[in-house]
């Protein structure tokens, strides 16, 4: 089992850039999460995504962010423009069934400089 | 107030202590509880759910109180290897994963 895959692992950039970063989840896992983890906020549930169809992005902290799920197997977070406070890891999970643990993968650390 | 209440610590305690963390949570709606781990760096991975009737896993222990929206994780004989951070995880009945801000362990030797 490959697990929950996430890409880029690391990325930096500069203000006012877009930035895509990119998740495939586990095989036959229907439900989607993306976080935001920083020092001050710890782990922030950014959206949830339920059958490709999101349910909840009341965590999605301005119009700047924006999330996709074009089909099960991936799932992607845009940003744009980027700023400096973006700077975060950001962590994608998976779940299944609805309401089970979830399993991460490993983060993008996000740089905005 | 937050969803979900921990005490960030840091707890330092010697190999061999017990120690025990807290979580309060504010939704009674929360369905399902799990306590997740977290090393340096890493990403977060399940450590073990939580019953109401309370469970077992080898050294761990994990208590719900459902009436004082109360849940408990205690560590018997402590290694260094349980040095992380403990995250208090609620899940809703329609998948919302919610998680606590973390209680930082550190072990000594």
């Amino acid at each position: 089992d490959a697990g929950v895959i996430q890409s880029p692992r690391h990325e930096v950039t500069e203000m006012g850039q877009e930035v895509t970063l990119r998740c495939k989840p586990i095989s036959g896992h229907n439900s989607l999460f993306w976080y935001r983890q920083t020092m001050m906020r710890g782990l922030e549930l950014l959206i949830y995504f339920n059958n490709n169809v999101p349910i909840d992005d009341s965590g999605m902290p301005e119009d700047r962010f924006s999330a996709k799920m074009p089909n099960a197997s991936f799932s992607t977070l845009k940003i744009q423009p980027s700023e400096p406070r973006d700077s975060a890891v950001y962590f994608c999970a998976s779940s299944n069934p609805q309401g089970a643990s979830a399993f991460f993968g490993q983060g993008t650390r996000l740089t905005v400089v | 107030r937050k969803e979900v209440e921990q005490d960030p610590g840091p707890f330092n305690v010697p190999e061999g202590a017990t120690v025990a963390f807290n979580c309060t949570y504010s939704n009674s709606a929360s369905q399902s509880f799990f306590w997740y781990r977290q090393d340096c760096r890493k990403e977060p991975k399940l450590l073990m759910s939580v019953y109401s009737s309370g469970n077992e896993d080898g050294r761990f222990t994990a208590q719900l109180n459902r009436a004082s929206q109360y849940i408990s994780l205690l560590i018997r004989d402590s290694k260094l290897s349980d040095s992380a951070t403990y995250l208090c995880v609620l899940g809703t009945s329609y998948g919302k994963l919610t998680f606590g801000q973390g209680t930082i362990l550190t072990v000594h030797p």
